[in-house]
């Protein structure tokens, strides 16, 4: 089975543009979670989906940020308009059911802004 | 609540143990070990629920005391392959919101 997948895995772009980061998480995952990781700030929990729908979004840091589930194979984080300080890497990640163990991380989306 | 992962960095030689603490100032429900090589994902060690549990991992355990509030990971004999950031996750209730420490990043040299 594939695992979670996220496009783009690069990102460079000029402040003021939009960013669109992509997830499909592992089939049959009922739970998909966004974290942004920075040196600073450490793996910072964004927002996370049951079902297809927003559980916790407490973690986006500002109207800037967006994310949607429209179904249960594809998720979306959207940055608008980006800023120097949103480059970090972002992972998205799955699990079947709620902590029946492993959390199955993507391979990350590095995002630059300058 | 961000848990507090100590100590921050770690440097040993092949064959030396390692405890990584994590403590939180809130109940705990669940807590979660990772290990994080440069350049990629995290990757799942060990969930350990709240009654006290220890669980191993071949020469990788974990404790978790829920009245402190606290969860150790024990690294023995270590290897070269040990070498990462490792991060605890925890969950307050029995929520799916999982928070992450800062991480403890381990060396092993030769």
């Amino acid at each position: 089975d594939a695992g979670v997948i996220q496009s783009p895995r690069h990102e460079v772009t000029e402040m003021g543009q939009e960013v669109t980061l992509r997830c499909k998480p592992i089939s049959g995952h009922d739970y998909l979670f966004w974290y942004r990781q920075t040196m600073m700030r450490g793996l910072e929990l964004l927002i996370y989906f049951n079902n297809n729908v927003p559980i916790d979004d407490s973690g986006m840091p500002e109207d800037r940020f967006s994310a949607k589930m429209p179904n249960a194979s594809f998720s979306t984080l959207k940055i608008q308009p980006s800023e120097p300080r949103d480059s970090a890497v972002y992972f998205c990640a799955s699990i079947r059911t709620l902590f029946t163990g492993e959390l199955f991380f993507g391979e990350g989306s590095r995002l630059t802004v300058l | 609540q961000q848990p507090v992962q100590s100590p921050q960095a770690v440097i040993l030689r092949e064959g030396e143990d390692a405890v990584i603490n994590c403590s939180s100032s809130k109940a705990l429900y669940s807590v979660h070990w990772y290990r994080q090589k440069h350049g990629e994902a995290p990757v799942f060690l060990m969930i350990l629920l709240k009654g006290g549990e220890q669980k191993g991992h071949e020469k990788i355990s974990a404790s978790f005391n829920e009245k402190k509030q606290q969860s150790s990971l024990y690294l023995t004999a270590s290897q070269l392959s040990y070498s990462g950031t490792y991060f605890c996750g925890t969950e307050e209730g029995n929520t799916g919101k999982l928070i992450f420490g800062q991480g403890t990043t381990l060396q092993v040299k030769p």
